[in-house]
């Protein structure tokens, strides 16, 4: 049964870069889209953007100056690079499968933007 | 792109059937069959209990069920049971590829 995980690290210095990796397990990457999406503490969820596994991308318009989502299919993984993080950018990052509605989830991952 | 809009909490009692909204927009609910729900318990990732308005991911009980109706969508629980006290957010396909979540709507079971 396919699974996903987050993983990178847990404290991001500000104006720095967050980078996430999510490795998927247990199936392929193939056809489908895979998704980042953001839950900064105790608010809702905020999506990110996705990716095809054939490495197209469509990125939510308020992050798409300082987003960058990326596919190795070889290591059955994707990952996720923000720029310029501040302290509003601390959330919980989840991976998730498919575009428009997510049936598959990972445990999700805290990142803490600080000094 | 707008978030949607939710109440911020609804309630009901054992046994009870209860109804979460999610309003949008002619952009998004409106336009398009896009629509799902998720339950979020604390410290859980969300988990999909509607998508394409009505449909239930397989094995998922039918006391979950899904509507449109214009720019508003809706949950309906019925049954209500101590488990199903969660956050409840919707999303809907926003147009050009994105996506728009709700605020969240805490579901308190008395």
């Amino acid at each position: 049964q396919v699974q996903l995980q987050e993983s990178g690290p847990g404290l991001v210095k500000p104006s720095e870069t967050l980078s996430l990796t999510c490795t998927v397990s247990g199936g392929s990457m193939s056809s489908y889209y895979w998704t980042w999406i953001r839950q900064p503490p105790g608010r809702g969820l905020e999506w990110i953007g996705y990716i095809y596994y054939s490495g197209s991308t469509t990125y939510n318009p308020a992050l798409k100056s300082r987003v960058t989502i990326s596919v190795d299919t070889s290591k059955n993984q994707f990952s996720l690079n923000l720029r310029s993080v501040t302290a509003a950018d601390t959330a919980v990052y989840y991976c998730a499968r498919d575009p428009w509605h997510f049936d598959l989830w990972g445990r999700g991952t805290m990142v803490t933007v600080s000094s | 792109q707008s978030a949607l809009t939710q109440p911020a909490s609804v309630s009901g009692s054992p046994g009870q059937s209860i109804t979460i909204s999610c309003t949008g927009t002619s952009s998004d609910i409106g336009f398009y069959d896009l629509v799902s729900w998720y339950q979020q318990h604390p410290g859980t990732a969300p988990k999909l209990m509607i998508y394409q308005v009505t449909k239930r991911p397989s094995g998922l009980s039918n006391r979950f069920s899904g509507s449109k109706s214009g720019n508003t969508a809706s949950l309906t629980i019925s049954g209500l049971q101590a488990e199903d006290e969660a956050d409840y957010y919707c999303a809907s396909y926003a147009g050009s590829s994105t996506l728009v979540f709700g605020g969240g709507t805490k579901l308190t079971v008395l």
